[in-house]
């Protein structure tokens, strides 16, 4: 399943709200996982099962979608949520397949 | 709370290959399931493949091969070595934790979402 992020770069001010995009290539039901990665640092999990915000990752990050199209969306930017977001779809186990990233940049 | 500690920063020669370790603390190992993640330079997140204990070992089409992921229990330590390395596979090498067991590691439940994360071991292949 390939998994395709837009845009690849986006452009947002501090306070502004984020809207992220990850489509499949085949549906992948609700079994969608996002990443964010700092430079320098390991991917940290922000949204599983495509809406289920993992453990200490502020409301401000929302997941939504299900079959082949999902967005994360980032209300009110803090100047931390300026990385690079992964998708990933684990609906075809054992073949993971990651997004190719969005760029979150500072407007 | 589970914490992953990689081994560290690797030089191959083309040809050769390299075997990374992850070892886990902070928490119980007992039936957890882990992968692996590479990272070329500026580019993106790539999935090797990785190992749940009631299936064994999985590997992605691209590594087959090339790649063995296993785990050790009695060390709390999961391995990937991969073979035959080539400058293509300079790249930041991840392990982390596969959240698709339950009940203490007594079934599937299909959630192959990744937490936590080890902190990276950079894996440079140069002649």
């Amino acid at each position: 399943i390939v998994m395709t992020q837009s845009p690849a770069t986006l452009s947002v001010s501090p306070g502004e709200r984020a809207s992220l995009s990850c489509r499949a290539s085949q549906s992948v039901s609700g079994d969608l996982a996002w990443y964010q990665q700092k430079p320098g640092q390991a991917p940290r999990l922000l949204i599983y099962d495509a809406s289920t915000r993992a453990t200490g990752i502020p409301p401000r990050f929302s997941g939504s979608g299900s079959g082949t199209e999902f967005t994360l969306t980032i209300s009110s930017l803090q100047s931390e949520d300026f990385a690079i977001y992964y998708c990933q779809q684990y609906r075809n186990w054992p073949a993971i397949s990651f997004g190719q990233g969005t760029r979150l940049e500072i407007k | 709370q589970v914490q992953l500690v990689q081994s560290g920063a690797e030089v191959k020669s083309p040809g050769s290959s390299v075997k990374v370790s992850c070892k886990a603390s902070g928490g119980t190992f007992i039936n957890h399931a882990f992968t692996w993640v590479r990272q070329a330079p500026g580019q993106g997140l790539e999935w090797m493949g990785g190992i749940i204990p009631m299936f064994g070992s999985n590997y992605a089409q691209k590594f087959h091969g090339r790649v063995t992921i296993t785990a050790d229990e009695s060390t709390s330590t999961s391995y990937m070595e991969l073979t035959s390395l080539q400058s293509e596979d300079t790249a930041v090498y991840y392990c982390a934790r596969d959240n698709s067991l339950g009940g203490s590691g007594r079934y599937y439940t299909g959630e192959n979402w990744f937490d936590p994360w080890g902190q990276g071991t950079l894996v440079t292949v140069s002649s």
